[in-house]
């Protein structure tokens, strides 16, 4: 079945030091979802993805779609302390299947 | 935006007994609702997708005869853990989409712990 892989599993930053988070799946996505949960809430929908090569911005987080539509990045500028929790990526057509989600911490 | 309710947020249940946990759209029909399963540190494990009208299809290695779905309504779908015991202690929680709305909107969680 449809894989999605996510790396790292953790990153613990200094605040105003960026931060990247890449997906892989293992099959072509028809789109790719990213989800921020912060500690002890629930996952939060923060972008979807569905061209290839697409790239979408929201203030500091920058998302990417790969050319081939199986993978992806967030990337973060200047990290804040509000950026902390884990981002999730996720794909599917009939249904979501996550990745294992990139914990962010960060150092003030 | 689109907005998903589950109750109970938190539950606490002796072993042996039954849970039901309810999730539902608020402000939009959701034909198709998902279950997730959270261990602690964890990513969102997909357990089964509900669908309004008939059976649940459930990934493998979930018991279907253990965890209950009905989605009876556009706007309603409920999960019930049978005959529970501690290793079902989880976070479970539920996901929409609505029509007209990106991505999916996910209810607030359910924390269940089986003593």
């Amino acid at each position: 079945g449809q894989q999605v892989m996510q790396i790292p599993q953790y990153q613990h930053v200094q605040e105003g030091e960026d931060f990247t988070t890449y997906c892989n799946s293992s099959t072509t996505l028809s789109n790719i979802q990213w989800y921020k949960q912060r500690p002890g809430g629930h996952p939060v929908f923060l972008i979807q993805l569905v061209k290839s090569g697409e790239v979408k911005k929201q203030k500091r987080l920058t998302f990417q779609f790969g050319e081939a539509k199986k993978n992806s990045s967030l990337h973060i500028t200047a990290t804040q302390t509000t950026d902390v929790g884990t981002y999730f990526c996720g794909g599917g057509a009939q249904k979501l299947v996550f990745g294992q989600g990139t914990r962010l911490t960060i150092n003030p | 935006g689109a907005v998903v309710s589950q109750h109970p947020s938190r539950v606490i249940c002796k072993s042996g007994t039954s849970v039901k946990i309810e999730c539902r759209s608020l402000d939009f029909q959701a034909t198709t609702m998902f279950w997730y399963r959270q261990f602690p540190k964890k990513s969102l494990m997909l357990m089964a997708t509900s669908n309004e009208g008939s059976k649940a299809t459930y990934e493998q290695g979930v018991e279907k005869d253990k965890f209950l779905i009905n989605h009876a309504s556009l706007t309603l779908s409920t999960l019930t853990v049978t005959s529970a015991h501690p290793e079902d202690s989880s976070f479970y929680i539920c996901s929409a989409s609505g029509q007209g709305y990106y991505g999916y909107t996910f209810g607030s969680g359910t924390r269940l712990t089986v003593v």
